[in-house]
């Protein structure tokens, strides 16, 4: 089945670039959504169809998808984008929705 | 624009449970709504998807044994939860996607219902 693998975890200094990487076979010809999840709270989408960001969510929040890999980058990063970031893409063998495993993204 | 989930609580292995997800200001049939689930201290899993047409498809984990339905007359959606295990211990999420599959993601979801499978 299709999985998808992002690093646990990202540590990332104030005003310093974040970039969560998420893999998966074939990846760039599918397309990816990412999601930011905050302590006890449900997931917010951040971006859709690879790159674009929907309305109310900063312009720091940017996305990539080519080969393998798609990428979350967070330029600027600041305290309150401290959360989970997930990955997402649709299966169109199985027509289902595969998540990636998460990655935790620390601001020290 | 949201959908509240209800229906969550405790129950015991091999019970069962109906989950509910109500709309407000859009209109559930003419989208595709979806069930994710996060276990304690887990990730998000997807669980199952109702398109407009009304087919619906599931996880490896639940199917057979969950089931999706919609009733439009109240503009709310089901999730049938037959045989219950502990590892269907999770907060429930009612999730929209707008255009199914097409790249547009999740955009709107609810707090989430926790359900709890222990003896």
């Amino acid at each position: 089945s299709f999985e998808l693998t992002q690093p646990p975890s990202v540590s990332v200094s104030p005003g310093q670039t974040a970039s969560i990487s998420c893999s998966g076979d074939k990846l760039g010809n599918r397309y990816v959504c990412w999601y930011q999840q905050m302590p006890g709270q449900a997931p917010v989408l951040v971006i859709y169809q690879d790159n674009k960001r929907p309305s109310g969510i900063p312009e720091r929040f940017s996305g990539s998808n080519f080969g393998n890999t798609a990428t979350l980058t967070i330029s600027g990063t600041q305290a309150m984008d401290e959360a989970d970031y997930y990955c997402q893409a649709w299966d169109s063998n199985t027509n289902t929705y595969v998540f990636g495993t998460g990655t935790k993204v620390t601001v020290l | 624009v949201q959908v509240v989930e209800s229906g969550g609580g405790l129950i015991q292995p091999g019970g069962s449970l109906r989950l509910s997800c109500a709309a407000s200001d859009f209109t559930v049939g003419s989208n595709y709504m979806n069930w994710v689930r996060q276990a304690p201290g887990k990730g998000l899993e997807w669980v199952s998807v109702i398109y407009s047409v009304g087919t619906t498809y599931y996880a490896d984990s639940v199917r057979g044994r969950f089931t999706v339905a919609r009733d439009d007359s109240k503009n709310t959606v089901h999730l049938q939860m037959n045989s219950l295990r502990g590892e269907d211990t999770a907060v429930y999420y009612c999730a929209r996607d707008t255009m199914g599959g097409r790249g547009y993601g999740l955009d709107v979801w609810g707090q989430g219902t926790t359900v709890t499978v222990s003896s």
